[in-house]
């Protein structure tokens, strides 16, 4: 059965800085992995989605990357902002249920001090 | 932009009730799912739907039902509402295989 693991659970860091978050899970055999935030008490926001035979994804100050092959996928997001600070999640779809299934990560909790 | 929209944001049951939650997207999206989400287990589907009248069981689907008439709108039914059912409920749609899913503003619901 998949798993996703999001390390660290929590992270603060002061406005500007470079961040990177993880993501690893335990069977390659995906269709794709998505990034997510979500604000507290609110639904999630779709960030970036990475096919299996994509590398990397870019949106504004993000980029995502994704290494099928070792089962692992990071978030990169440049000069961090007060505005970033919520819970990102990574999600990957497969094998279970050919690719119709989510399974989601635990969450990075961010805060970014002004 | 997408936009998935909750009939609720709160909402509180008595144990035993029928509960529908309500879920429409207007982008003429093909699939359909419901989430729930708890502190410490994450995000959990319980159901998907891949086409009208068209339904998949996922991970936690016991105690629930869904129904989905028109390609628009997806709606969960918890049957005989019970309090391990009080959770925040999310609705999600997405084009199709391998699109990204996109989330409404969840339902919190309580079950007294």
């Amino acid at each position: 059965k998949q798993e996703v693991t999001q390390i660290p659970a929590a992270l603060s860091v002061p406005e500007g800085e470079n961040l990177v978050l993880n993501c690893s899970f335990t069977d390659s055999a995906i269709y794709n992995l998505q990034w997510f935030r979500q604000d507290p008490g609110k639904g999630l926001t779709s960030l970036l989605l990475i096919q299996s035979s994509q590398r990397e994804q870019t949106s504004g100050r993000l980029n995502a990357s994704l290494d099928k092959s070792s089962g692992r996928s990071t978030l990169y997001i440049a000069a961090s902002q007060p505005g970033d600070s919520a819970t990102y999640l990574c999600a990957v779809a497969g094998p279970n249920n050919a690719g119709n299934m989510l399974t989601f990560g635990g969450g990075t909790r961010l805060m970014v001090k002004p | 932009d997408v936009k998935v929209t909750q009939s609720s944001r709160y909402l509180v049951k008595r144990t035993g009730e029928k509960v529908f939650l309500e879920c429409v997207q207007d982008m003429d999206h093909e699939n359909m799912f419901w989430y729930r989400q708890d502190p410490g287990l994450g995000l959990r589907l319980i159901y998907f739907s891949y086409d009208v009248k068209m339904k998949e069981k996922g991970d936690i689907p016991e105690g629930y039902s869904v129904s989905r008439e028109k390609k628009e709108r997806f709606s969960l039914i918890l049957e005989s509402a019970s309090t391990n059912q009080t959770s925040m409920y999310l609705c999600a749609s997405r084009r199709g295989f391998n699109q990204p899913q996109h989330f409404g503003d969840g339902t919190r619901l309580s079950i007294l």
